[in-house]
């Protein structure tokens, strides 16, 4: 199975900040892999797949980059609403896995 | 809109059974593939089940290999999930979600519907 294995696992930043979540698998995923951001009591929402390609409807603070085992979630300049848990999920091969999660805190 | 509304869940008892349906709207369901995925209470997510377009192709998690089957009724745009053997282990929130490898995300998800299970 590949593991992905998400940093920070929790993060305290501002409004206004630029971070960025990275995402390492354990072997070679070639651009597979997707994210997702969740609020308290709310299912998962599709931000970036494919690696790098913007969900429709997303904004476009969000971005993602990286190829094969190293991936990268950015939000440019972090709103009150991007406060949440992100977690990268691979897809390409079964089983699915996701990683732990990064839970994104205000500072 | 697309959407994607589950039902089903609840409280059983080890060993247990339980089935749980996904009801899809707004899109042409039987050309996706559509997946089921479980979040135990303040855990991350883990990927449960996959299912072909077809249903030809049907794959599950080691974890609930051999207790749980996936299947799905093009004609009501349903995917269910048949939960046999259930364990405390497998409490959690169930999300079904449009897509799998095929179409490389998950998107949308239904809103989840909690199983726990308990004596």
């Amino acid at each position: 199975d590949i593991q992905l294995t998400q940093s920070p696992s929790f993060l305290s930043a501002s409004e206004g900040d630029r971070v960025t979540i990275t995402c390492r698998a354990s072997q070679g995923i070639s651009g597979s892999l997707a994210w997702y951001q969740q609020k308290p009591g709310k299912a998962p929402k599709l931000l970036i797949y494919a690696a790098s390609t913007l969900q429709s409807g997303v904004p476009s603070r969000f971005s993602g980059g990286g190829s094969g085992t190293e991936f990268t979630l950015t939000i440019s300049s972090l709103q009150p609403e991007d406060f949440a848990i992100y977690y990268c999920q691979q897809l390409n091969s079964y089983p699915l896995t996701f990683g732990q999660g990064t839970r994104l805190e205000i500072k | 809109e697309v959407q994607l509304l589950e039902s089903g869940g609840g409280l059983v008892q080890p060993g247990g059974s339980l089935r749980l349906s996904c009801a899809a709207s707004g899109f042409t369901f039987s050309t996706y593939a559509m997946s089921w995925a479980r979040q135990a209470p303040g855990k991350g997510l883990e990927w449960v089940s996959v299912i072909s377009n077809s249903a030809y192709t049907r794959l599950y998690a080691d974890s609930v290999m051999g207790r749980f089957t996936i299947s799905r009724d093009n004609s009501k745009n349903t995917v269910y999930l048949e939960m046999n053997g259930l364990r405390a282990e497998d409490t959690a929130v169930y999300y079904c979600a449009r897509g799998g490898q095929s179409t490389g995300r998950f998107d949308p998800w239904g809103q989840g519907t909690l199983v726990t299970v308990s004596s």
